[in-house]
């Protein structure tokens, strides 16, 4: 069947540095991919979207970037910083036709070190 | 939580006994999810509701039930809990986000330890 996975189920990095987070998916009809924020004890949080015809897109200290050719999607946060641990999962929506279908990944946990 | 409240908030119970679970938007949201998580998953849809009295299945609908009687509240009934059902749930409403996509809003959570 298909779905969207992580590769890296954990990330830790120093306060400071940039992270990248990293999510395969394999529904070549999917058309948005969606970054999640998940903190301890909270319900999951919308960072960033991304519509399948674009391959970048930035907000505020973070970036998505989508390569369709291998089908992989990331996440960069830039000068990460403590109140940025938690819990990141990307979702996949197929939106066409009758079969809408939002799949979530597993999740990456990341830590960021003092 | 931008408008969205789930209780109880953690619920310790028996299995065979019914549990309900509540969720309220402020947000005049027509279409309203429930999800599970669950260590190991992503989070996995239950059953949602389109508009009042409208709902439909999720991929996990089984031994769960939904109403909706009016848009700001969408109820979870457990019939008879059991322990496989030991999660935290999460409420969704859904708005479009920057890019277009359809974008879930969720609750704070709602954690059920089936004993």
């Amino acid at each position: 069947g298909e779905s969207v996975g992580l590769h890296l189920p954990t990330l830790s990095v120093q306060e400071g540095d940039n992270s990248i987070i990293n999510c395969a998916y394999s529904n070549s009809a999917s058309d948005y991919f969606i970054w999640y924020k998940q903190e301890s004890g909270k319900g999951p949080q919308f960072i960033i979207d991304i519509r399948s015809n674009m391959d970048k897109r930035q907000g505020q200290r973070v970036t998505v970037l989508l390569n369709k050719t291998v089908k992989h999607l990331s996440l960069q946060i830039a000068a990460t910083q403590p109140g940025d641990s938690a819990v990141y999962f990307c979702a996949d929506l197929d939106s066409g036709g009758s079969n809408y279908k939002l799949t979530f990944g597993k999740g990456t946990l990341l830590t960021v070190n003092p | 939580d931008a408008g969205i409240t789930q209780s109880p908030r953690h619920k310790v119970t028996e299995t065979g006994t019914p549990v309900t679970l509540r969720c309220h938007q402020t947000e005049n949201h027509r279409y309203m999810y429930w999800y599970r998580q669950d260590p190991g998953h992503g989070l996995r849809l239950i059953h949602y509701s389109y508009g009042v009295k409208d709902t439909d299945k999720g991929e996990v609908s089984d031994g769960y039930s939904v109403s909706r009687s009016k848009t700001e509240d969408f109820l979870l009934t457990l019939e008879s809990a059991t322990s496989s059902q030991t999660s935290v749930y999460f409420c969704a409403i859904s708005g479009q986000g920057p890019s277009g996509a359809n974008v879930l809003t969720f609750g704070a959570g709602s954690r059920l330890t089936v004993l």
